[in-house]
């Protein structure tokens, strides 16, 4: 079964660094998704992509988000200068098209911890 | 916007005892309604859906869901549970015409042999 493949699965890095986390997506998929969870709260959207473009983005995804997908296949988050509350675990979702409305394909999550 | 609510946060079970996991959202509109299920090292997997149609959902590995409007629930249900149940569930909801779902902040479920 096609899956969506996250790396890395984990990262440590200091706070003000750099990440960037990397997605590929099921290839006939359309609608590409970041969400977020902090360790015992909600699982948070960020935001979503559409035809190499941002279409909806949360009030999270500040100027130190940015999303592309530089080859056609790749799909990164980059957190510029990372913070302390960006520790969580961060989840590539993809959509086939908008028929399923609401049904995504998850990747495993890429853990992130700032100190 | 749409928001949800998963009352219970984590839950304790021993094999063969019944299963209800609680989800209320508050949206007054038509919405498309998930559970998804997050085994131990895997991802997030569609566990059933709700889009219309009978109100009682049957999913995968013997769970249903059942969406009753007037309370705003989907509450997620299975009569007697497996070792295997061990995982995370989430509920989410998606308003008509969006294609973003909201989730909920997930049950952790332990079942014990």
């Amino acid at each position: 079964e096609p899956e969506v493949t996250q790396t890395p699965s984990h990262q440590v890095t200091q706070m003000g660094q750099e990440v960037i986390l990397r997605c590929v997506p099921i290839s006939n998929h359309l609608y590409f998704y970041w969400y977020r969870q902090i360790l015992g709260q909600k699982v948070e959207f960020l935001v979503s992509f559409y035809n190499n473009e941002i279409s909806e983005k949360s009030e999270i995804f500040d100027d130190q988000f940015s999303v592309e997908r530089p080859d056609g296949s790749n799909f990164t988050l980059k957190i510029r200068s990372t913070k302390l509350e960006d520790s969580a675990m961060y989840f590539c979702a993809t959509q086939i098209s908008l028929l399923n409305t609401g049904e995504l394909f998850f990747g495993e999550g890429s853990r992130l911890t700032v100190l | 916007a749409q928001s949800v609510s998963q009352h219970n946060h984590h839950v304790i079970l021993s094999e063969a005892a019944s299963l209800e996991l609680g989800c209320n959202y508050s949206y007054g509109g038509t919405v498309n309604l998930f559970w998804y299920v997050q085994y131990p090292g895997q991802h997030l997997q569609l566990l059933l859906k709700y889009f219309s149609g009978d109100p009682l959902v049957k999913g995968i590995k013997g769970f249903e869901a059942e969406f009753i409007k007037s309370k705003f629930s989907f509450n997620l249900r299975k009569p007697s549970v497996q070792w295997s149940d061990t995982a995370e569930y989430f509920c989410a909801v998606n308003a008509q015409g969006s294609y973003i779902p909201t989730f909920g902040r997930g049950t952790s479920l332990i079942v014990h042999p």
